[in-house]
């Protein structure tokens, strides 16, 4: 079974300018989350969808962040415009989803990790 | 308050040795309960997911839940060099809208 899929692995970019992120969750899981880890400390969750349906974005800086994923499968984070504190490394997980014992296990893409000049 | 505490360590033990990791929580909603491993530059790893109060048992690792003291631990049975990691717990509140909350890890040490 294919894990979690993210790309890209790494970018740079200077303050101001937008970057993306793409993610491809496990084949049948119903739930994707996209976290924010900051070197040193735990993943801080930005945004989940169940379905293509958003579930809690209340951690998500609706200012400079978007995320969106069509089609229930497939999901997209951005960042316009990119600070100097976005530098981070950004998860994608995914879950089975809605009910059960083993909806909530998350597993987690390689990640992406962003610098921010 | 944090939602989920973890001491950051570093935690140090002899190969051979018990380690164990321990984690406290402040929503006595929190239904579900994650270990994670996480080395350094990689993505967190699933160990042990937990859901009841008592111990859940899996190889040389053991989860131990306690919700009427709101806390979950970790039990790590001959120790490995290769154990060491941070180790991030994680838990989940469902009547909130199925809120994650991840501690900011324990980082474990195991010397050969």
């Amino acid at each position: 079974e294919a894990g979690v899929a993210q790309s890209p692995r790494y970018k740079i970019i200077e303050k101001r300018q937008s970057v993306a992120f793409w993610c491809n969750p496990i084949s049948g899981h119903a739930t994707l989350y996209w976290y924010q880890q900051i070197l040193g400390q735990g993943p801080k969750l930005l945004i989940q969808f169940q379905n293509n349906g958003v579930v809690d974005d209340s951690q998500l800086p609706k200012d400079r962040f978007s995320a969106e994923r069509l089609k229930g499968v497939d999901s997209t984070l951005k960042i316009q415009p990119a600070k100097l504190e976005d530098s981070a490394v950004y998860l994608c997980a995914s879950s089975l989803g809605p009910e059960g014992p083993l909806s909530y296990e998350q597993y987690f893409g390689p990640g992406t990790r962003l610098t921010v000049t | 308050q944090k939602e989920v505490e973890q001491n950051s360590g570093p935690l140090s033990v002899p190969e051979g040795a018990i380690a164990s990791l321990n984690c406290t929580y402040s929503d006595r909603g929190s239904q579900s309960f994650f270990w994670y491993r996480q080395y350094s530059g990689k993505s967190p790893e699933l160990i042990m997911s937990i859901y009841s109060n008592g111990d859940k048992e899996d190889g040389r690792f053991t989860a131990q839940l306690n919700k009427a003291s709101q806390y979950v631990s970790l039990l790590i049975r001959d120790s490995q060099p290769s154990d060491s990691a941070t180790y991030l717990c994680a838990v989940n509140i469902q009547y909130n809208f199925n809120k994650f909350y991840f501690g900011s890890g324990t980082k474990l040490n195991v010397k050969p």
